[in-house]
């Protein structure tokens, strides 16, 4: 299997452009988690679906973040605009519906917003 | 809303000595993972504790649970470079249909001298 993938795995970008992060979950997974880490505020979840369906996004900061998951195979997180403060690791994290299974997570995306 | 705190925040030990690292809930843990992050990469699953009173362990890395549930210490025995990293505990808090949100702890930076 190739676990959790994530593209890309860096991004440099300019205050005020969108950018928008992909996830592949690993197959047979039914619930896909979007996580933020700084070094101020450590890992932080976002926002998470269950069969493609957005459950609680009451981690996403503002209007400015949305998140989609069109299919079992796929998710995006999408920021516009970006903002110097939205520096940070991304990662995405998949598991299975089981109270014993643990999230798998991908290698990240390292965002820089100047 | 349920908060981890880790301790210490950082720890650098002569390679074969043993440590450990404190996870403390502010709440009951229904669940607890520990994690472990290498700079630049995702986290890797070590552990999952779900009793009070519940120990595991994997190679030389042994968890337990306290019989109250809301404090988790993660033991190294004969530390080696190889457990350099960064070590996370997550909180289950809400289980939708059976995957688990997870909290996070700051994170204990390990660093092993030779």
């Amino acid at each position: 299997d190739a676990g959790v993938i994530q593209s890309p795995r860096h991004e440099v970008t300019e205050m005020g452009q969108e950018v928008t992060l992909r996830c592949k979950p690993i197959s047979g997974h039914n619930s896909l988690f979007w996580y933020r880490q700084t070094m101020m505020r450590g890992l932080e979840l976002l926002i998470y679906f269950n069969n493609n369906v957005p459950i609680d996004d009451s981690g996403m900061p503002e209007d400015r973040f949305s998140a989609k998951m069109p299919n079992a195979s796929f998710s995006t997180l999408k920021i516009q605009p970006s903002e110097p403060r939205d520096s940070a690791v991304y990662f995405c994290a998949s598991t299975r519906d089981s109270i014993t299974y643990e999230q798998y997570f991908g290698p990240g995306t390292r965002l820089t917003v100047t | 809303s349920q908060e981890l705190e880790q301790s210490p925040q950082s720890l650098i030990v002569q390679e074969g000595k043993n440590l450990t690292i404190n996870c403390t809930s502010s709440k009951t843990l229904y669940g607890l993972y520990w994690y472990k992050q290498k700079y630049g990469e995702g986290l890797i699953f070590l552990m999952m504790l779900q009793k009070g009173g519940e120990e595991k362990s994997h190679e030389k890395i042994t968890a337990k649970l306290d019989e109250k549930k809301q404090q988790s210490s993660l033991h190294i025995t004969a530390s080696q470079p190889s457990h350099a990293g960064i070590y996370l505990c997550g909180a289950a808090t809400i289980a939708f249909q059976g995957a688990q949100k997870l909290v996070f702890g700051q994170g204990t930076r390990l660093t092993i001298n030779p």
